[in-house]
């Protein structure tokens, strides 16, 4: 089965920018998740890109996929307090629909103001 | 986006009682779910796999008698523990997926927090 690897965690000055980084093992893994989890909270989807592409921005997010090393990294730009909550990538292959998501460790960002 | 809901949100029962928790698409036909477990700052781990109108298939080491999953209709997913103890305190969260959404995304619920005394 797929491994995700995770740091377990990561800590930011607030305005500084957040890097959160991520392998995996599945090649075939064509989409490729990034999830926020706020205390005591579900899943929110915060972006993904296609296995395709390299590097895929929106807004404070950028997405950067090296599909040879398998590594995946989220920057999140201007961290802000709000920003403090878990991350978690999720590698997906094309039937992801039917299959589940398999989940990193998650990486625990705490933004210090 | 697609909202799933999960309730109740919070439940806490005595060692030996049982209890529901539904998931719900609340906006799509969600023709797959999915139920995880997630430990105190671990990782979320699959449980099971729930198809409408058919049997669930569990993940190797849970135990399907303890945890039942019903997927009776394309909205509504249920997993009920039975005989809870202890440790199976835990935060139980659903996904779910449908046809007609893209890129295969599939949507959480917000989770529910079982504490079993």
């Amino acid at each position: 089965g797929e491994d995700v690897e995770q740091s377990l965690f990561l800590s930011v000055r607030e305005g500084d920018s957040s890097v959160i980084n991520c392998t995996y093992t599945d090649s075939s893994s064509t989409y490729l998740y990034w999830y926020k989890q706020e205390p005591g909270a579900g899943l929110q989807l915060l972006t993904y890109i296609f296995s395709n592409m390299d590097m895929k921005q929106d807004q404070r997010l950028t997405v950067l996929l090296n599909k040879k090393d398998k590594h995946l990294s989220l920057r999140i730009a201007d961290t802000q307090t709000g920003d403090s909550a878990i991350y978690f990538c999720a590698p997906g292959g094309m039937d992801t629909g039917r299959r589940a998501l398999t989940f990193g460790s998650g990486t625990r960002l705490q933004v210090q103001p | 986006g697609a909202v799933v809901s999960q309730h109740p949100s919070r439940v806490i029962c005595k060692s030996g009682t049982s209890v529901k928790i539904e998931c719900r698409s609340l906006d799509f036909q969600a023709t797959t779910m999915f139920w995880y477990r997630q430990f105190p700052k671990k990782s979320l781990m699959l449980m099971a796999t729930s198809n409408e109108g058919s049997k669930a298939t569990y993940e190797q080491g849970v135990e399907k008698d303890k945890f039942l999953i019903n997927h009776a209709s394309l909205t509504l997913s249920t997993l009920t523990v039975t005989s809870a103890h202890p440790e199976d305190s835990s935060f139980y969260i659903c996904s779910a997926r449908g046809l007609e959404l893209s890129n295969n995304e599939q949507f959480f619920g917000p989770g529910t927090r079982l504490t079993v005394l």
